[in-house]
């Protein structure tokens, strides 16, 4: 069965720090694995979504890396800010079980000014 | 652009009572998937339908029932509600249906129930 952890669960940095947001999946058999935002209270955003043939992809400040044979995934935030501070989920699309996107459990992120 | 509309944004109900949730997709999206997310913890899937038809089913409740109708949006009944129902329910969406099509999940900001 597949699960999904994100390491650390909360993370506090003081602004303008670069960091990195980990993400583990015990079977490699996935066809995709996306990363989402998600302020309290409110729906998931998506960030980015790295399909199994690829390795990364980056969006601004954001640069997400996949390492499928080995489970893992990051998310890296440059210069980050106070707006980034919410919970970041990663999920992934297993090629077996029959539903879309497993959930990992999140990492708080709060960035101080 | 549009985004996946969830309806109501929040819903107070006393327990053994009964509860809709109802969600727009995105325009030519004909994929729904509805997810619960209890206090603390990440989404789990629940069910979710492609062109009107249940395509998956994952750790929804006997009691829990929902539909796709013609024009795509879902509906989303739970019935004998139980205080551990309390949770934000999302729906998201997407323009196909095979998991290896990767196009990303567009959710809604959610339901939010709250059961007394």
């Amino acid at each position: 069965k597949q699960e999904v952890t994100q390491i650390p669960a909360a993370l506090s940095v003081p602004e303008g720090e670069n960091l990195v947001l980990n993400c583990s999946f015990t079977d490699s058999a996935i066809y995709n694995l996306q990363w989402f935002r998600q302020d309290p209270g409110k729906g998931l955003t998506s960030l980015l979504l790295i399909q199994s043939s690829q390795r990364e992809q980056t969006s601004g400040r954001l640069n997400a890396s996949l390492d499928k044979s080995s489970g893992r995934s990051t998310l890296y935030i440059a210069a980050s800010q106070p707006g980034d501070s919410a919970t970041y989920l990663c999920a992934v699309t297993p090629t077996s079980g029959t539903y879309k996107y497993i959930f990992g459990t999140g990492t708080r992120l709060k960035v101080l000014a | 652009a549009a985004g996946v509309i969830q309806s109501p944004r929040h819903l107070i109900k006393e327990k053994r009572e009964t509860a809709t949730l109802k969600c727009y997709p995105i325009p030519r999206h004909d994929t729904v998937y509805w997810y619960q997310q209890g206090p603390g913890q990440d989404p789990q899937f629940l069910i979710s339908f492609y062109e009107k038809m249940q395509s998956d089913k994952g750790s929804i409740p006997d009691r829990f029932s929902a539909q796709q109708f013609s024009d795509y949006h879902s509906e989303l009944n739970m019935s004998s509600l139980e205080l551990g129902d309390s949770a934000l329910y999302f729906c998201a969406s997407s323009g196909y249906t095979a998991p290896w099509d990767n196009s990303p999940l567009h959710f809604g900001n959610g339901t939010r129930l709250t059961v007394t």
